[in-house]
């Protein structure tokens, strides 16, 4: 399968757990972006990587997560001290250079529920 | 700041009946449009998009859309539904920057076929 690959599929955490999603992208894209996505809404951005190098962040990316992308493959999301609020489907979305850029492939999700 | 409505939250169909999933976009500059499907607990899927040139595109699963700029409007059409067509859609307005193509999504619109 080279499509985007995300795991785990389903998380269940007691709030106040820290927890950490990964994302491993289509292998020739350099674009990277998470995506959050609550029930019955559409993906909201969080953040993107360009390579190794974090870009743009949205305002809903609270301190309590963090992304990396090391070496510019695979990435992580963590949030920590999770809140009941952070229930959500988390979607990991690459794409390559160029023109291609524009055209970003999701992966099927984590969905993350907080108990 | 860019926005997607869909004013359409639910929409019902007969199977063989034709189907027109409305979009309307707010968007500074020249946009790329795309829209995408979900089924129950899955990631998403690309149905079509549109970058530039000919306004009606062509894209999987016997989906067209046209892109009409007056209107701001990218409404996604198929002429006969059939019932695997059930799921939920979403339209997104996105362009190339320096967050690469960071997507705004529409809140969806939930399709469903009677037999």
């Amino acid at each position: 399968d080279t499509g985007v690959s995300q795991n785990p599929r389903h998380k269940i955490t007691k709030r106040g757990q820290n927890v950490t999603f990964r994302c491993d992208p289509i292998s020739e894209h350099n674009r990277l972006y998470w995506y959050r996505q609550t029930l019955g809404q559409g993906p909201e951005f969080l953040t993107y990587f360009q390579n190794e190098a974090q870009l743009e962040k949205s305002r809903l990316l609270s301190d309590r997560f963090s992304a990396e992308r090391p070496k510019g493959s695979f990435s992580t999301l963590e949030i920590q001290r999770t809140e009941q609020g952070d229930s959500a489907m988390y979607l990991c979305a690459s794409s390559s250079r160029g023109r291609g850029s524009a055209e970003a492939f999701f992966g099927q999700g984590t969905r993350l529920t907080v108990v | 700041a860019q926005s997607v409505t869909q004013p359409d939250i639910h929409i019902t169909v007969s199977e063989g009946a034709s189907l027109e999933l409305r979009c309307n976009y707010s968007y500074g500059a020249t946009p790329y449009l795309f829209w995408y499907v979900q089924s129950p607990g899955q990631g998403l899927q690309l149905l079509l998009k549109y970058f530039s040139g000919d306004t009606l595109v062509q894209g999987i699963k016997g989906f067209e859309a046209e892109f009409k700029r007056s209107q701001s409007s990218f409404n996604l059409r198929k002429p006969s539904v059939h019932w695997s067509d059930a799921a939920e859609y979403f339209c997104a307005v996105g362009g190339l920057r320096r967050a690469g193509n960071m997507l705004t999504f529409g809140g969806g619109t939930r399709l469903m076929v009677k037999p």
